[in-house]
């Protein structure tokens, strides 16, 4: 069966450090999606991209975080500086059509 | 209100019992409506879809009540592997078509 890849698993980094989390989604998936999730709560959307295009990134906070598709298949979410707020889980997903399927995410902690 | 609403529970059941959970949500042009099941410190896993007409999936039943603005998602028979915890998702109609609002999740713990 075919699954999201996720790198790293698990992330600790400090305060103001950058880090980069990457995503390879289902093959033949065309819509890619970041979301952040906190401890106790539901995915947030963070990021949506159709193929290379970014089609919602309406809750990117954009003055520390990017993200990029430059080629429509693999993504990168970047966060510089980290702050200690962001950690969480970090989870990508793909769809085909509208069922996103989940990554194992990659879990941040930032000290 | 919260666009996608659930009790975040926990429901704790014994086993063999038969637990209900609804998801209402805000926007009544949404098309969309997904159960999603989360491990602790895992990722959600897509459990079944909702559709119109209602969907069952062995134990799993899903429904949606259009007038009322909810989903459901009955589990009978309950295991003690089905303790985790059901977000259920909704499509936001004013996004793209693909883009889900998620609950916060319900919480379910199965004993003995």
């Amino acid at each position: 069966e075919a699954e999201v890849a996720q790198s790293p698993r698990y992330k600790i980094t400090e305060k103001s450090q950058a880090v980069a989390f990457w995503c390879d989604p289902i093959s033949g998936h065309a819509t890619l999606y970041w979301y952040r999730q906190i401890l106790g709560q539901g995915p947030e959307l963070l990021v949506q991209f159709q193929d290379e295009s970014v089609v919602d990134d309406s809750q990117l906070p954009k003055d520390r975080f990017s993200a990029e598709r430059l080629k429509g298949v693999d993504s990168t979410l970047k966060i510089q500086p980290a702050e200690l707020g962001d950690s969480a889980m970090y989870l990508c997903a793909s769809s085909l059509l509208e069922t996103q399927y989940f990554g194992p995410g990659t879990r941040l902690l930032v000290l | 209100r919260k666009e996608v609403e659930q009790d975040p529970g926990p429901f704790n059941v014994p086993e063999g019992a038969t637990v209900a959970f609804n998801c209402t949500y805000s926007n009544s042009a949404s098309q969309s409506f997904f159960w999603y099941r989360q491990d602790c410190r895992k990722e959600p896993k897509l459990l079944m879809s909702v559709y119109s007409s209602g969907n069952e999936d062995g134990r799993f039943t899903a429904q949606l009540n259009r007038a009322s603005q909810y989903i459901s998602l009955l589990i009978r028979d309950s295991k003690l592997s089905d303790s985790a915890t059901y977000l259920c998702a909704v499509n936001d109609p004013t996004g793209t078509a693909s883009k889900l609002t998620f609950g916060t999740g319900t919480r379910l713990q199965v004993t003995l």
